[in-house]
């Protein structure tokens, strides 16, 4: 079955980087993309990027133009997202999301466990 | 960006009840409108993509509907297990973007 595994939490302090890793399976990585949203405590879904699983290209929000950048491995079928300069705002559950084609139009239909990340001196 | 506005933010219903969340785009989206469902602590879940397509394996007392930039999301006959929040989400814009959510409670 299709199934996306995300890495483990993280504890970084304000101005570090994360790194967070998105393992597939059970698809064929370059017939789809992948998105990443993420969720602040107690707040709603944020978009984050979407990236093709096919030739590496990406969206980003807005707001995260030059903090975050997203790559895969299509040699292990994994998406990366790694996010810098990190501030105590950046503190979320961190999800990556299959997009249900090969572009963003139809929704995301797998979803990983979530990545906590916390932000704290 | 284009902004999403749902409501109510919250509700709560009785099992049996017909249940309706609303989800206004600001600007013209096509059909570009997918609906989720997210419970407690669980990543969410696709149950309608396209505006009104249902998502594989889920259940047909969902359903959604659109009128220009608006778009609905129905549940005819809520269960017990319908209880979380709903988002909505636009993906006409190479910037997606979600609606703020609606929590909803069984009574």
């Amino acid at each position: 079955q299709v199934q996306l595994v995300q890495s483990g939490a993280e504890v970084k302090k304000p101005g570090a980087s994360v790194k967070v890793s998105c393992k597939t399976s059970g698809y064929t990585f370059t017939s789809y993309g992948v998105n990443w949203v993420r969720q602040a405590p107690g707040q709603g879904l944020e978009w984050m990027g979407w990236i093709s699983g096919y030739n590496d290209n990406t969206n980003y929000a807005q707001k995260l133009q030059g903090r975050v950048t997203m790559t895969t491995d299509t040699s292990t079928s994994t998406a990366y997202m790694d996010l810098r300069s990190l501030r105590s705002d950046d503190t979320a559950v961190y999800y990556c999301a299959r997009s249900s084609s090969s572009s963003w139009l139809y929704g995301m239909d797998v979803w990983g466990q979530g990545t906590t990340v916390t932000v704290s001196s | 960006d284009i902004q999403m506005t749902q409501s109510p933010s919250s509700l709560s219903a009785s099992v049996g009840d017909r249940v309706t969340i609303t989800c206004r785009a600001s600007q013209s989206i096509s059909s570009y409108l997918n609906w989720y469902l997210q419970k407690p602590g669980k990543a969410p879940k696709l149950l309608i993509y396209a505006a009104s397509t249902l998502q594989s394996g889920v259940p047909s007392r969902f359903s959604g509907s659109e009128s220009g930039t608006d778009f609905t999301l129905t549940i005819s006959s809520l269960q017990p297990e319908d209880f979380g929040t709903y988002y909505c989400q636009q993906s006409y814009s190479n910037y997606l973007t979600f609606g703020g959510g609606t929590k909803v409670d069984i009574k």
